[in-house]
This record gives C-alpha cells, structure tokens and sequence, in this order.
C-alpha cells in the first residue's frame, strides 16, 4: 500500500527565503506526482503535476523535482511571500490505481 | 479559468438521514473522483468514476455511499445513512485523462450530529 510522507510537518521562515518541502513515497511505480495548496477551510489548488518520465517542472517561483527510483519529490520555493502562507500537499498516483494517495502536508507560514 | 464547482458548501444533517452532495466537473473532463478529509487529517480518495460507471472505489467506499452522473454536467455522492463519523470536508475532483492533472472543487463540509 503506497504511503506518502511529508517533512517537515510544519515551517515558519521570514519573507525572502527560500525554501525546499519534501515528500516521500514508499512505492516507486507511480504514474505522477502532483503538489497542492490548501488555504484553511478551502479546495486544493493544484501547483504542478510532474509525470513519472519528468524530473523537473516549474512553474513561476515553484520548481518541483522528481526522483522516482529513490522515492522523493521536493518543492522549491523562491523569494516566499507572506501569500505563500498555505497547508502544501503532495499526493502520487499510480500502482494501478486511479486516485491520489496524499500526505499529510507541510504548513507553511512566512513571516512578513 | 474553467472550475470544478460544488453545492452546498456545508450541510449539516442528523445521523441516519440520507444527504447528497452535488459536484459540476470541468466541462471537457471525462474522469470523476469524490475524495474526503476528516479535520485534521489526510486527504482520502473514495471513488472514481469514468464512462458512466464506477472505475475504482477504496475501503471507506462501502454500501452506504454511491455516486451517479444523472445529467451531462452534475456527478452527485450519496450517503444513505450518516454516521457521526462521516463528518469530513467532501471534495471533489476532475481530469482530462485517467493521469492528468486533478483539479479539484471548494469541498462541501459534512456535518453529522
């Protein structure tokens, strides 16, 4: 049974840093890894979906990687802002299955 | 933007009575997922749904819950008997392609009491 896990659990870095999350995932034959943003009380934001035959994708001051065989993703994030603020999840796909499997998330605060 | 939307936003209801929620996908995707997150806890998937009928469904997807697409557009989750310990946020999601990116809807937010 895959199983996802996100360190650390939670992290508070002062505007203008920036910042790497990191995600784990026990089993290696995964379709893709997509990371998320929630706000509290609100839906997930998607943020990027990174293929199995992807290493990398960016987006703006996000930059995923993916290291399939070992297991690992990380979320890079540059030059945070206080908007930044949000839950980060990470959730796989894959082993046949259709929906994602997520971890517990990352919560995020940068201090303005 | 196209956005997966969801009604209510929160329903609160009494154990044992029969609730449904409602989900309109993104209009062009063809796979349909209802997912739950009890507070505090992680994001689970419940259920799939391509071409008119379940793909997938994990454990906590037992006889007490179903799911339909009576319309072109709505694709509905039903609990039929609520329990306390179907309390969660309820979200739902839609993708292009079986592995394409899900996006997902606000959540509705169950309450049993």
């Amino acid at each position: 049974k895959q199983e996802v896990t996100q360190i650390p659990a939670a992290l508070s870095v002062p505007e203008g840093e920036n910042l790497v999350l990191n995600c784990s995932f026990t089993d290696s034959a995964i379709y893709n890894l997509q990371w998320f943003r929630q706000d509290p009380g609100k839906g997930l934001t998607s943020l990027l979906l990174i293929q199995s035959s992807q290493r990398e994708r960016t987006s703006g001051r996000l930059n995923a990687s993916l290291d399939k065989s070992s297991g690992r993703s990380t979320l890079y994030i540059a030059a945070s802002q206080p908007g930044d603020s949000a839950t980060y999840l990470c959730a796989v796909q894959g082993g046949g299955a259709d929906g994602l499997t997520f971890g517990k998330g990352t919560h995020l605060i940068i201090q303005p | 933007e196209p956005e997966v939307t969801q009604t209510p936003s929160h329903q609160v209801t009494q154990m044992g009575q029969e609730v449904i929620l409602r989900c309109v996908p993104i209009s062009n995707h063809l796979y349909f997922y209802w997912y739950r997150q009890i507070l505090g806890q992680k994001v689970e998937f419940l259920v799939s749904f391509y071409n008119n009928e379940i793909s997938e469904k994990s454990e906590i997807f037992d006889d007490q819950f179903s799911v339909e697409r009576p319309d072109g557009s709505n694709f509905t989750l039903k609990i039929r008997s609520t329990k306390l310990e179907d309390s969660a946020m309820y979200f739902c999601a839609s993708s292009f392609g079986l592995t394409r990116e899900q996006y997902f809807g606000p959540g509705t937010r169950l309450t049993v009491t």
